[in-house]
């Protein structure tokens, strides 16, 4: 199993303003994800965090909005830039660890008001 | 491309009743799928997994799972409903070779004295 924190736990945050969320695993690994729950929704996948390359983001979400790093094997932030209201959600991280199974960090809980 | 559809958005259910949620996938091959739960202002917490091993699959608190190929679903049940069962569920496809979860829409379980 992997043990993920995520920081800060949640924010109030006014809009235009930018707000980076950290995640640490305890151990090192390849892959990293990013999710978004927005309220009373499902998850959606932001991007895909590889350590050493650009991170791969899904339809709909673009590096300007969502800037990622992933400097090292056991550490990755997202960035939710120039906020609106929109951008109230949940922020997960996640990372797979073998036969498929993923973990999820506790989240972000982001209101921007 | 892969998909799932929870085929109910509320359950409720009587203290000590079986539990069903219904699940439906699509997938142009053999997937792989799994059940989360997401209990209040918590994380989310891995329930059960099919890795194209045995199709009835069994997780954590009581919970079971089963995949029929020839439905397309995989449904999760539980025996006997306990207070605590109270959450969100997750049924989630995740695409080949890639880490990359598709989530359901969630079932909402309520759990009834």
């Amino acid at each position: 199993s992997a043990v993920i924190s995520q920081k800060p736990s949640r924010d109030i945050c006014q809009r235009g303003t930018s707000l980076t969320i950290q995640c640490q695993v305890d151990s090192q690994v390849t892959m990293m994800f990013w999710y978004r729950q927005q309220p009373g929704q499902s998850l959606t996948l932001i991007a895909t965090a590889n350590q050493g390359s650009e991170a791969t983001y899904e339809s709909g979400f673009v590096i300007d909005k969502f800037p990622i790093s992933r400097p090292n094997l056991t550490f990755s932030t997202l960035t939710v830039s120039n906020m609106s209201p929109e951008d109230s959600s949940i922020y997960l991280c996640s990372v797979p660890t073998g036969l498929e199974t993923q973990y999820f960090g506790p989240g972000t809980r982001l209101l921007v008001l | 491309a892969q998909s799932v559809t929870q085929l109910d958005s509320h359950v409720s259910v009587s203290e000590g009743t079986p539990v069903l949620l219904r699940c439906n996938y699509s997938s142009s091959y053999s997937p792989s799928l799994f059940w989360y739960v997401q209990h209040p202002n918590k994380g989310l917490q891995l329930l059960l997994k099919y890795t194209s091993a045995a199709t009835l699959v069994k997780g954590i608190n009581g919970f079971e799972a089963e995949f029929k190929k020839s439905e397309t679903s995989f449904h999760l049940t539980k025996p006997s409903a306990h207070m605590s069962d109270a959450a969100e569920y997750f049924c989630v496809v995740s695409v080949s070779n890639t880490g990359k979860l598709i989530f359901g829409q969630g079932t909402t379980l309520q759990v009834k004295p």
